[in-house]
C-alpha cells in the first residue's frame, strides 16, 4: 500500500518568495501532522489536524506559516515571505485517530537563497 | 534547556557489538516514548514503542524507560551494517494522535 507522499522532494526558493508544499496522508488517517527537521536535529512539532481542522498549531513560529486541510485528507503547508532560516526538511507523518504510531514521508528538502 | 536530550554522537562500533543509545528528558508529563530510526533522507521509521517505566524487547531491539530518572535507552545486541543509521528518541504526554517531542537524534555507523 502506499506511503505517505510529499511533493516537491525538493525546492529552492529565493529570499521573500512564496512556497507550498504538499502532504499526501495515508488512506483512511484521520490524523495529519507537520514537523521540520534541521540539518542535525531532530524533528520539531509544527502542526497537527484531526480531519479538516488544526487541533494544535502550537509549533508553527511565525504568522508567516500557516496549514489548510480543507477536505480532511491532502495538507499544504504554505509559507509566505520565506527566510534563509527556514531552510530544512519539512516532514508530514499521518496516523489513524486512535493509534500510536505515526508514519512519516521522505519529506520536502528546502532551500531559500 | 531542550525538553529532551540526545547525545548527538557520532558512534561509530564493529560489527557484533551491543550499542547503548540514551536520551534524557526534563518534562514529567512524557507518558509514552519512542525510538525511531532514521535513513539519510529518508523520513523516520517507528522502532520500539513504551508505555511508562519497564523494558519492551523485539529481536534484537530493547527499550527502557525510567521515569523516576527520566532516563530512556535503547540497546541494539548483535549489531549489523544495516543497522548504521540515525536513532531518534521521541515522546508524548498522551495517547493516540499527540505531537511528538523528538531528541536531536544519535547518528550510528555499524562497521563490517
Amino acid at each position: 500500500g502506499a506511503g505517505v507522499s510529499q511533493t516537491p522532494s525538493n525546492k529552492v526558493t529565493e529570499k521573500g518568495k512564496y512556497v507550498e508544499l504538499r502532504c499526501d496522508p495515508i488512506s483512511g488517517h484521520t490524523a495529519l501532522y507537520w514537523y521540520r527537521q534541521s540539518l542535525g536535529q531532530g524533528p520539531e512539532f509544527l502542526i497537527y489536524f484531526q480531519g479538516t481542522g488544526a487541533a494544535d498549531d502550537s509549533g508553527l513560529p511565525n504568522d508567516r506559516f500557516f496549514a489548510v486541510r480543507p477536505e480532511g485528507s491532502v495538507s499544504t503547508l504554505k509559507i509566505q515571505r520565506t527566510e534563509r532560516g527556514d531552510s530544512a526538511v519539512y516532514l508530514c507523518a499521518s496516523s489513524s485517530l486512535l493509534a500510536d504510531e505515526q508514519f512519516f514521508g521522505p519529506g520536502t528538502r528546502l532551500t531559500v537563497l | 534547556q531542550k525538553e529532551v536530550e540526545q547525545d548527538p554522537g557520532p558512534l561509530s562500533v564493529p560489527e557484533g557489538a551491543i550499542v547503548s543509545l540514551n536520551c534524557t528528558y526534563s518534562n514529567s508529563a512524557f507518558q509514552y516514548f519512542m525510538w525511531y530510526r532514521q535513513y539519510s533522507r529518508k523520513g523516520p521509521e517507528l522502532l520500539m514503542y513504551t508505555y511508562s517505566s519497564g523494558n519492551k524487547e523485539d529481536g534484537r531491539f530493547t527499550a527502557q524507560v525510567d521515569k523516576s530518572s527520566k532516563y530512556i535507552s535503547l540497546f541494539i545486541r548483535d549489531s549489523q551494517p544495516s543497522d548504521s543509521a540515525t536513532y531518534l528518541c521521541a515522546m508524548s504526554e498522551g495517547q493516540g494522535a499527540q505531537k511528538l517531542v523528538f531528541g536531536q537524534g544519535t547518528r550510528l555507523t555499524i562497521n563490517p
